[in-house]
């Protein structure tokens, strides 16, 4: 099994409607992070958590929502989908500051929406 | 605000030819560096990464980079490409936000190896 698992892996839907994606992790890490992926822009952070009580805006945060429902499971949400929404969204997990490995992001499959 | 630039949106070379992938980065503190790679189709694998020590830093696949601090660079190098290596490469940097750290990617540069 994958250490990162993002659900759905695609998804098309209506402008207007609400959208979420999941995101669970066996990894044990503390920290987890929302990337959306635009051919030719790289990856966005969109929201990140650094534990379950701690959320944060990413870069790019306006039209999404988060929640982190338990360490392994961190949930992203597009209330109202609109199509410059359409993109490859990135679960990715990663331990706390200070230890071995912080820092390094260990990515989920992705999930692709497309926003009509 | 932080910023990461790859001069090379697409790179084209044929088997066997020697890569370098540049990438710079705009941050005055200290940085964690990094090089990503994704093959079609697949999420994001760590290429290498560079926290302190020895600038010159080896990753899985033959890949190496350079840390030069002066000139707030962190190229990729491969002597010699395969085709297997076609893929997109993200240089990453860690940098402090609000006193979290977290990493900014930069756009990615697209290698195709010709057999």
């Amino acid at each position: 099994d994958a250490d990162v698992t993002q659900t759905p892996r695609n998804r098309i839907t209506k402008t207007g409607k609400r959208i979420m994606l999941e995101c669970s992790q066996t990894k044990g890490h503390d920290r987890m992070y929302w990337y959306r992926q635009d051919p030719g822009l790289g990856l966005r952070l969109i929201y990140y958590s650094f534990d379950v009580k701690d959320i944060n805006k990413g870069e790019i945060s306006d039209g999404y929502s988060v929640s982190r429902q338990a360490q392994a499971k961190f949930s992203l949400s597009l209330e109202s989908a609109i199509p410059n929404q359409t993109a490859l969204y990135f679960c990715a997990t990663s331990v706390k500051a200070g230890e071995s490995g912080a820092n390094v992001l260990t990515f989920g499959a992705g999930s692709r929406l497309t926003v009509l | 605000a932080q910023s990461v630039s790859q001069h090379n949106h697409h790179v084209i070379l044929s088997e066997a030819a020697s890569l370098e992938l540049g990438c710079n980065y705009s941050y005055g503190g200290t940085v964690n560096l990094f090089w990503y790679v994704q093959y079609p189709g697949q999420h994001l694998q760590l290429l290498l990464k560079y926290f302190s020590g020895d600038p010159l830093v080896k990753g899985i696949k033959g890949f190496e980079a350079e840390f030069i601090k002066s000139k707030f660079s962190f190229n990729l190098r491969k002597p010699s490409v395969q085709w297997s290596d076609t893929a997109e490469y993200f240089c990453a940097v860690s940098t402090m936000n609000s006193g979290y750290s977290t990493l900014t990617f930069g756009k990615g540069t697209m290698l195709l190896v010709s057999p």
